[in-house]
């Protein structure tokens, strides 16, 4: 089944931890991206991906990196997480960027 | 900056009624505009993709239009039904060399029985 799936779906922290989202697909595509979801504010894209080893910045990168060492995986890290990091993030992909966008179930983090 | 409007922000109907959502957006140098939709707590489900060069696109009891001159899509849902209550986004990657999607804030849409 074509999928994409992130892991973990639920994390509660503390400042300061350093954490990873992971996101695996297995569909082969090149355009892989992440964004936040926040009440009121919506979906915003913190990265994307173009293909392996190609990264570059949303419109709220601040606070996180990323890493694109294989096609299939695009981690999504917090070095030190802060409490206006909680939110629920969304891990995307598609053949090319402009392709039909596939999404993850998301990961809710709260950052205490 | 591309921006995405989508009104209203929330709409209620009676079940088997037939249904309008509106996005609009601000620079029309699009490759494609992107419907989807997101249960309560859940990702998102793309619904339809529409081509810059195409005007509609229908899958079931949904149509969607793209009028790029004007910088706006619309969603169609005929004879509504409760399971289609969700929140329903549209998103835009915008042409040129600028890989950034932007998302509209979405619609809730209760449907009542």
């Amino acid at each position: 089944e074509a999928q994409v799936t992130q892991n973990p779906r639920y994390l509660i922290t503390v400042t300061g931890k350093k954490l990873t989202v992971t996101c695996s697909q297995n569909m082969n595509h090149e355009y892989m991206s992440w964004y936040r979801q926040d009440p009121g504010l919506g979906l915003r894209q913190i990265y994307y991906s173009m293909n392996v080893e190609v990264t570059d910045k949303g419109d709220v990168p601040e606070g996180y990196k990323v890493s694109r060492k294989e096609k299939r995986n695009f981690p999504l890290i917090l070095e030190s997480p802060s409490p206006n990091q909680t939110s629920l993030y969304f891990c995307a992909s598609s053949l090319g960027f402009a392709g039909e966008l596939f999404f993850g179930e998301g990961s809710r983090l709260t950052v205490l | 900056k591309q921006e995405v409007t989508q009104i209203p922000a929330a709409l209620s109907v009676p079940e088997g009624e037939n249904l309008v959502l509106n996005c609009s957006f601000t620079d029309s140098a699009i490759y494609n505009l992107q419907w989807f939709r997101q249960d309560p707590g859940k990702g998102l489900t793309s619904l339809l993709l529409i081509q810059s060069s195409q005007r509609e696109q229908t899958s079931g009891r949904l149509n969607a239009s793209l009028d790029k001159s004007s910088g706006r899509s619309t969603l169609y849902i005929a004879a509504s039904q409760p399971g289609d209550s969700a929140t329903y986004l549209c998103a835009v990657p915008p042409g040129g060399s600028n890989y950034k999607l932007t998302f509209g804030k979405g619609t809730l849409l209760t449907v009542n029985p």
